[in-house]
């Protein structure tokens, strides 16, 4: 059974750091592209960013760029993403996806999501 | 970036009736055209891939089609479960994108 199950969500303030984990199981992490999709409160899916089977992909959204950034460790059967100079605007719940295939497609697999709160 | 338009942003319809949805791209994406359920306080969930090809364990009563810019999905005979809000997801060109959804509802 697929599982994905993030964590590192928390309440922080403005201009500040934040790193979300991924740990995956119950397929062969290293032979698919994974993403972070987030959802702010009461709204809609937004695509953050995605990072192919073998990091030689990335990319992330125009909202995002230059702020946040995603790796995996094939080994560890991770996803990970760095976020820095929140934003209020960056609230919302961020879901780690498994995509269909190596590099980007579809979401065939989510997580429960951690929740990412910037208020002061 | 492909802006995806879905519509009607709410339907209110019975179950065992029929629903249609639609989602309407900026620019042409070909068949790269993904839809997912999301019912409240869950996960999305990957219903139709590549216009028309179903998910894992999706019932048969879904179905995609469409091309180019303008894409349906039909629910065939509603049941209770199927009542939720659907996204359209378009892969053609980066960045991926998601129209705002349609919400499903009992009527």
């Amino acid at each position: 059974e697929v599982q994905l199950v993030e964590s590192g969500g928390g309440l922080v303030q403005p201009g500040g750091s934040l790193r979300l984990s991924c740990a995956a199981s119950g397929f062969t992490f290293n032979d698919y592209a994974m993403h972070w999709v987030r959802q702010a409160p009461g709204k809609g899916l937004e695509w953050v960013a995605g990072v192919s089977w073998n990091s030689n992909t990335i990319d992330y959204a125009d909202s995002v760029k230059g702020r946040f950034s995603v790796s995996r460790d094939n080994a560890k059967k991770s996803l990970y993403l760095h976020l820095s100079s929140l934003r209020p605007e960056d609230t919302a719940l961020y879901y780690c996806a498994k995509d269909r295939g190596a590099y980007f497609q579809n979401f065939d697999y989510w997580g429960q999501g951690t929740l990412v709160t910037v208020s002061a | 970036e492909i802006v995806l338009t879905q519509s009607p942003a709410t339907l209110s319809l019975s179950p065992g009736e029929g629903a249609t949805l639609s989602c309407r791209a900026s620019h042409s994406i070909a068949n790269f055209l993904a839809w997912y359920q999301q019912k409240l306080g869950q996960a999305p969930r990957l219903l139709i891939y590549d216009v028309s090809k179903r998910a894992t364990g999706v019932p048969a009563r879904f179905s995609g089609s469409g091309s180019e810019t303008d894409f349906t999905l039909t629910i065939s005979s509603l049941e209770p479960e199927d009542f939720a809000v659907y996204y359209c997801q378009q892969r053609s060109r980066w960045p991926i994108t998601f129209g705002q959804g349609t919400r499903l509802e009992i009527k």
